[in-house]
Order: structure tokens, then sequence, then C-alpha cells
């Protein structure tokens, strides 16, 4: 059930756009999205709930195709403080015992260079 | 937004003792608290659901008796690790789901097991 990221590095050059797809054989209810660097906790990024929509602030912003069971991160004229692992968080369900219970992706590791 | 804080930060303990993790929500209540343990570089892993007021839901392959959890109130929850070993040498780190369904995650606790 852990939803399949892609891809599973990616390097950029500052500025430069990158995109992260994560993909689930389930029926989804919503994707979250986290950003975390070595050492700490993941960092909300944004969620996105089924009805598919996007959001996005700044520079970074996200999709989510409810028929495809889809969602893809968009980072665009990246900066260094983007380097970081990704990760999509998938909610098959809400309520009852699936409330919130996030499964997570493998992980992007995108590295930004100057 | 909300506040979740973890305690300890980091661990270090010797095998065969237990050790205990606080994950409290600062600013909202939360019924539902989850524990996540994450390898280096892998992703993070559920372990379990806390429920405030009734026992844990433990995820497949996860010893109950070894992972204690107990929610004692709208606002904490606890993972005791008993009889730690070197394997259980993890970066633990809580969540907790508010009623839009965004997660704010602890700031994790580092254990290592000598």
């Amino acid at each position: 059930q852990q939803p399949v990221q892609s891809p599973q590095a990616v390097i950029l050059r500052e500025g430069e756009d990158a995109v992260i797809n994560c993909s689930s054989s389930k029926a989804l209810y919503s994707v979250h999205w986290y950003r975390q660097k070595h050492g700490e906790a993941p960092v909300f990024l944004m969620i996105l709930l089924k009805g598919g929509e996007q959001k996005g602030h700044e520079k970074i912003s996200a999709s989510f195709n409810e028929k495809k069971q889809q969602s893809s991160l968009y980072l665009t004229a990246s900066q260094l403080s983007y380097s970081g692992t990704y990760f999509c968080g998938t909610v098959l369900s809400a309520g009852g015992t699936s409330y919130g219970k996030l499964t997570f992706g493998q992980g992007t590791i995108l590295t930004v260079h100057p | 937004g909300a506040v979740v804080s973890q305690h300890p930060s980091w661990v270090i303990c010797k095998s065969g003792t237990s050790v205990k993790i606080e994950c409290r929500s600062l600013d909202f209540q939360a019924t539902t608290m989850f524990w996540y343990r994450q390898f280096p570089k892998q992703s993070l892993m559920l372990m379990a659901t806390s429920n405030e007021g009734s026992k844990a839901t433990y995820e497949q392959g996860v010893e109950k008796d070894k992972f204690l959890i107990n929610h004692a109130s709208l606002t904490l929850s606890t993972l005791t690790v008993t009889s730690a070993h070197p394997e259980d040498s993890s970066f633990y780190i809580c969540s907790a789901p508010d009623k839009t369904y965004e997660q704010y995650f602890g700031p994790g606790t580092r254990l290592t097991v000598t």
C-alpha cells in the first residue's frame, strides 16, 4: 500500500525546475507532501484532498489527480534551501480506523547546486 | 500552525533497558496520534496509532509488548521501548492530525542503544 514516488533522486542547479510524482494503487482521500532535511523531522508543505485540486505557495505547488490516484509536486526556480528528501504521504480513507493514517512513499532526494 | 513537541530529542541507553518518549500537542487536542520510526536513508514507517482513552492499534510486524503506547490525555502520548536492543536504534517521530487532516509532526527522538 506504500505509494510509489518517482524519480528516486533529482539533481538540479539553482533556478531549475523539478517535478516529483506520487502514485497509489488504492483510492486516495488525501495526499500530503513533506520535505525532510537530514537529521530533522519532516516539514509539512501541503495537503491535497480528493476532488482533484491544485495548491501552491511561492514556488512550490502540487496537483492531485483523483482519477489516476496520482499527485505531483512542482518546484519552480529551485533554491539551495529546497534540497532535502521529499515524501508524499497518502491517506486511503477518512474517518474510522484510517483517520489521518499516513503511508509514506520511499522518498525523493532533491539536491540543488549553486 | 499547531505545534507538537517530543521529549527527549535524543537518548542513549544500554541494551536491555527501557526508554520512554513523550509526544505532546501544545496548542490543540489530539484524540489520535501516530508513531513512526525511520531508519537511516529510509522512509517513515508507521508503527502504531495511539488513541486517547483506548488501546493503541499496531501495524503489522510491530511488537505491541515491546513498544508500549499510552495515550493518557488529549495532549499526551507516550511510547516506551522496552528491553531495547541495538536494532531498535532509530529516529522515532510522532504526529497528530487536526480536524482538517493536516498532520503536525514532532521534532523526533533519536534513540541509540549501545
